[in-house]
């Protein structure tokens, strides 16, 4: 099983503050790593995939970047609504999908 | 608007049996990787199971020989048929549509409780 392992835990950033979020694989993936947002109380939302591919109708204040076994997800700016716990799942080792455990970002 | 609905969670006792629905619309289930991905409460996501093509299917070691995923497609609907379940089996169970890679949409969920 691939192991993803996300850092830092709980991430506290000002609004309008840039927000730099890590994902490392315990072995190379390739690209195929994505990330999701998950807002209190609703499913998960696809924000990236590819590492560095935006999903439709994502805002370009979202960017990812890595490949191999370090990857990181970039929030430029943040506003109200990117405060969430972000997920990153790796798909190299297909079907067996496995998420991090998630980064809680709150506001500062 | 593709939009995913599920049904169906519930209150069940360990040993119990319980059918999840995940009612799809804007697109044939029929054609899509159709997956379910669960989170314990307070917890992160964990993939449990997936179909696609003519009915092939994987899943997770954790529900493998108790839990069956099917789908109807005169109905758009994707079942999750979940027996012999267990208090950690205790989550939310989302249904998503997959590329067969990463997960998008995803439904809004339906709580699963094992608890006697």
């Amino acid at each position: 099983e691939i192991v993803m392992t996300q850092s830092p835990a709980t991430l506290s950033v000002s609004p309008g503050e840039r927000a730099t979020l890590s994902c490392r694989a315990s072995q190379t993936i390739s690209s195929d790593l994505a990330w999701y947002q998950q807002r209190p109380g609703q499913a998960p939302r696809l924000l990236i995939f590819g590492a560095s591919t935006r999903a439709a109708g994502i805002p370009a204040r979202f960017s990812g970047s890595g490949s191999g076994t370090e990857f990181s997800l970039t929030i430029s700016s943040l506003m109200s609504e990117d405060f969430a716990v972000y997920y990153c799942q790796q798909y190299n080792n297909w079907p067996k999908y496995t998420f991090g455990q998630g980064t809680k970002l709150e506001s500062k | 608007e593709i939009q995913l609905e599920e049904s169906g969670g519930g209150l069940m006792q360990p040993g119990g049996s319980m059918r999840l629905s995940c009612a799809a619309s804007g697109f044939a289930v029929r054609n899509n990787y159709m997956t379910w991905v669960r989170q314990a409460p307070g917890k992160g996501l964990e993939w449990v199971s997936l179909i696609y093509g003519s009915e092939t299917t994987y899943y997770a070691d954790s529900v493998r020989g108790r839990f069956t995923i099917s789908r109807d497609s005169s109905k758009n609907t994707v079942y999750f048929q979940m027996n012999n379940l267990r208090p950690e089996d205790t989550a939310i169970y989302y249904c998503a549509r997959s590329s067969g890679k990463w997960f998008d949409p995803w439904g809004q969920g339906t709580l699963v409780t094992v608890s006697s």
